[in-house]
């Protein structure tokens, strides 16, 4: 068990609605990390947050969104949802100023469109 | 652009056989540089990392990685594969920005160990 948790384990829906994934670091983790893992493109980096603000983008689509709140979970919004959407969403979470650069991940969610 | 390449997508290797996963990477700097395993339906596993120091690094589970400098490497190695070693493994590349890091992955390396 990494200590990070993603809620739902697992979501379908249909093309042009909108969901929300929920993620809850680490205790005393400051840092969190989204990322989408499908067969084609692999596992793509898409934002970070540091202690409730961005910090850096990736690969998120304009459709996409997240934020960070003051307890420190983190949620991510897809919106618009295209079939291409389906994937595994992992959020991680890191301990800032370590510098190890170790992430921990939740187990994902994974999301289905059809 | 900072990058990682595992140029091979599936790796097959019988049990108690050595094994090699190749990764290749493209970053300025020092490389900070990482393998991660994930096994089905669950999140992904730090395995160990490169900073600095021994080319060599040992992880967990028996595995390890040697640092090249000069091929841009850093191949994940066992000197006895398991059937349970069968995974999906991704190299890793350390960015930096202003409040911590980011890794950038590569695509994967299914590694099958047959009994």
């Amino acid at each position: 068990d990494s200590g990070v948790t993603q809620t739902p384990k697992h979501l379908i829906t249909a093309t042009g609605q909108r969901v929300t994934l929920r993620c809850s670091p680490r205790s005393g983790d400051l840092s969190v990390y989204w990322y989408q893992q499908s067969l084609d493109q692999g596992l793509q980096f898409l934002i970070q947050y540091y202690n409730g603000e961005e910090r850096a983008k990736g690969n998120i689509l304009e459709r996409f969104s997240a934020q960070q709140f003051p307890d420190l979970h983190s949620e991510l919004n897809l919106s618009s949802l295209e079939l291409g959407d389906s994937a595994l969403y992992f959020c991680a979470s890191s301990v800032v100023g370590s510098n190890t650069g170790e992430l921990f991940f939740g187990e994902g969610s994974r999301l289905t469109v059809l | 652009a900072q990058s990682v390449a595992q140029p091979e997508d599936q790796v097959n290797v019988a049990e108690g056989n050595p094994l090699t996963v190749k990764c290749t990477y493209s970053v300025s700097g020092n490389p900070y540089l990482f393998w991660y395993v994930q096994y089905p339906n669950r999140g992904l596993q730090f395995l160990l990392k490169y900073i600095t120091g021994d080319n060599l690094v040992k992880g967990s589970y028996g595995f390890e990685a040697e640092f090249n400098k000069s091929q841009t490497s850093f191949h994940l190695k066992k000197p006895s594969a398991l059937v349970s070693d069968s995974a999906l493994y991704f190299c890793a590349v350390r960015v930096l920005n202003q409040a911590g890091t980011a890794l950038i992955f590569g695509k994967g390396t299914t590694l099958s160990v047959s009994s």
